[in-house]
């Protein structure tokens, strides 16, 4: 299958501090990325959908202003957690598409920890 | 009534018994459907990918989606201890992965 790297693997972090995970697709191209987010025991919440060379779309209840989205090449996408507090805690999935259809890789994830 | 259902478990059996973990939904739009295993604090990993009716088989993976009572199932045989995980059903209606319905996951344990 089609891989995504996601790096950091875990970050931890003070108060206040900002945050950027990156997500590649390594062996594709992907037009659309996605980034979920996931507390323990509970499935995935998509939070956004990141658009190659456009504004990211994110799902009602998540603050673009806070989660602010970079979609700058066919490869890349990057989630920066910006101003991080402790309830931001939580680990952070990105996931990709080959060709925009139906199979969705997923990155290995990041666990984010705010002190 | 979220528009796929699947029990959280977690469901327990023994090394070598058959597993069956089951998904239902309710958007009859829903043509593509995919099994994904997850480990603890890792991303999620594509096991089995169907579309519409049917069954697929991949090892001792057995998918089957019944379109009909909208009823999907994932089946594991000869299960074993490195199959316990988190498995989750993801539903979707076609023209790009936006749009992909997750469960919320059955935590599969096998007891050794």
């Amino acid at each position: 299958g089609a891989v995504v790297s996601q790096h950091p693997s875990r970050v931890i972090c003070k108060s206040g501090t900002s945050v950027k995970i990156e997500c590649r697709s390594l062996d594709f191209q992907a037009t659309t990325m996605f980034w979920y987010r996931q507390f323990p025991k509970q499935s995935l919440m998509l939070m956004a959908t990141s658009n190659e060379g456009s504004k990211a779309t994110y799902e009602q209840g998540v603050e673009k202003d806070k989660f602010l989205i970079n979609h700058a090449s066919l490869t890349l996408s990057t989630l920066t957690v910006t101003s991080a507090h402790p309830e931001d805690s939580s680990f952070y999935i990105c996931s990709a598409s080959p060709m925009a259809g139906e199979k969705l890789f997923f990155g290995s994830g990041t666990q984010l920890s705010v002190l | 009534q979220k528009e796929v259902e699947q029990d959280p478990g977690p469901l327990s059996v023994p090394e070598g018994a058959i597993v069956s973990l089951n998904c239902t939904y309710s958007n009859s739009a829903f043509q593509y459907f995919m099994w994904y295993r997850q480990y603890s604090r890792k991303g999620p990993e594509l096991l089995m990918y169907t579309y519409s009716s049917g069954n697929k088989e991949d090892g001792r993976f057995t998918a089957q989606v019944d379109k009909s009572s909208k009823y999907i199932s994932l089946f594991i045989r000869d299960s074993q201890p490195s199959d316990s995980a988190t498995y989750l059903c993801a539903c979707h209606s076609g023209g790009g992965a936006d749009g992909l319905t997750f469960g919320k996951g059955t935590h599969l344990i096998i007891q050794p």
